[in-house]
């Protein structure tokens, strides 16, 4: 079945620092991924629409100057988190998607720590 | 953003009992609508979709009332491995899936 990749799957950093999460399609071309953010015992919150080849769609709320996008292919988004806080910290989880309304296959999430 | 509501439990049950799980959802327009599993710290994964005539996988059935704009799961003879976070899932144009909260089920011996 399809399968999405993401790397890393756990970072602790120390506070100011920029972090890049990785979010691969690995047998399909997903023209669009999506960025969604979860805190402990809250549900998935949609962070950003990445659509291959275009600027990112941000979410209400979602600074696109702190989370900045890149969607340079068919099978790879990257999620930067600029100068990193504690109030950064949670999971953040990518997903990818071929059709329209069809299920999305997720990536495993990244557990971010800032210190 | 429209929101979808579920009951957070935790729902606790014992092995081989039945049990049900309800979400609402607020967007009339809402086009798909899916039940995703998620494991403590890790990433959901698509349990079923939900037709309008519904559907069944195994012990799972799932079901969508439009009118009253719910969805339901229910899961016959509980499985200890069934223990998880059980989210439902509505999409509505587009790509982008709308999640609720989830609700705990913990399977007991």
């Amino acid at each position: 079945g399809a399968v999405v990749s993401q790397h890393p799957s756990w970072v602790i950093c120390k506070s100011g620092t920029s972090v890049k999460i990785e979010c691969r399609s690995l047998d399909f071309q997903a023209t669009t991924m999506f960025w969604y953010r979860q805190f402990p015992k809250q549900s998935l919150m949609l962070m950003a629409t990445s659509n291959e080849g275009s600027k990112a769609t941000y979410e209400q709320g979602v600074e696109k100057d702190k989370f900045l996008i890149n969607h340079a292919s068919l099978t790879l988004s990257t999620l930067t988190v600029t100068s990193a806080h504690p109030e950064d910290s949670s999971f953040y989880i990518c997903s990818a998607t071929g059709q329209t309304n069809q299920p999305q296959h997720f990536g495993d999430g990244t557990r971010l720590s800032i210190l | 953003r429209k929101e979808v509501e579920q009951d957070p439990g935790p729902f606790n049950v014992p092995e081989g009992a039945t049990v049900a799980f309800n979400c609402t959802y607020s967007n009339s327009a809402s086009q798909s609508f899916f039940w995703y599993r998620q494991d403590c710290r890790k990433e959901p994964k698509l349990l079923m979709s939900v037709y309008s005539s519904g559907n069944e996988d195994g012990r799972f059935t799932a079901q969508l009332n439009r009118a009253s704009q719910y969805i339901s799961l229910l899961i016959r003879d509980s499985k200890l491995s069934d223990s998880a976070t059980y989210l439902c899932v509505e999409a509505n144009s587009g790509y982008a899936l709308n999640f609720g909260k989830g609700t705990s089920l913990l399977v007991t011996p």
